[in-house]
């Protein structure tokens, strides 16, 4: 079964600064998602990646997937406080004929941004 | 944009007792997707259903059950409830359709959270 490790489990920095978040996959990925999380909240979707190479953007948020496919970096810039959160990446296994597909998801990054 | 909903968001159920949980994928979307949450865990995988039949199964117990209605709304019930049953019951849907393999986006509803005491 595929395995994904998220680095750093938590990460405390000050507004303003900079920061990454990094997702590990132990097979190929045909599809990672981004996701976080509010505390006992829902999981809200921010992006979606597929092919090797590809760059995504939202607000201040930027997620990337590497050339080979096995590796996902999520890095926002200028950190706010609204930012704080777990965030999740989830990988889509191999579509496989007639079944639908679920995630499998990394064990999160705890976000903390201090004002 | 219309999401995916999820009814009821707390239930509280005592042990042994039966719950039922719903979900309301977004219009159109053809697939939904049940996960379970523990306090402090990442999201597990329990079963999927892809126009209403269901699809792939995870990590559900015997004494759980689901189903997808013509609406394409869906039901877990969950039986003879145990204390570890507490958790944060979440709902996705997505359109896969003709889909491209991993050209689907999954959204998620808010979750029930289900305590059992």
């Amino acid at each position: 079964s595929q395995e994904l490790e998220q680095s750093p489990q938590s990460l405390i920095v000050q507004e303003g600064k900079n920061l990454t978040i990094n997702c590990t996959s132990s097979k190929t990925l045909y599809g990672l998602y981004w996701y976080k999380q509010k505390y006992g909240e829902g999981l809200i979707f921010l992006m979606m990646l597929q092919k090797g190479g590809e760059e995504k953007s939202h607000e201040k948020i930027t997620a990337k997937l590497d050339e080979k496919k096995q590796q996902s970096s999520l890095h926002i810039t200028a950190s706010q406080p609204s930012h704080a959160g777990i965030y999740l990446c989830g990988a889509v296994p191999p579509i496989s004929s007639g079944s639908a597909r679920q995630l499998t998801f990394g064990s999160g990054t705890q976000l903390t941004v201090l004002p | 944009a219309a999401g995916v909903i999820q009814s009821p968001r707390h239930l509280i159920k005592e042990k042994r007792e039966t719950a039922t949980l719903k979900c309301y994928p977004i219009p159109r979307h053809d697939t939904v997707y049940w996960y379970q949450q523990g306090p402090g865990q990442d999201p597990q995988f329990l079963i999927s259903f892809y126009e209403k039949m269901q699809s792939d199964k995870g990590s559900i117990p015997d004494r759980f059950s689901a189903q997808q209605f013509s609406d394409y709304h869906s039901e877990l019930n969950m039986s003879s409830l145990e204390l570890g049953d507490s958790a944060l019951y979440f709902c996705a849907s997505s359109f896969l359709g003709a889909s491209i393999p991993g050209n689907t986006e999954a959204f998620f509803g808010q979750g029930t959270r289900l305590t059992v005491v």
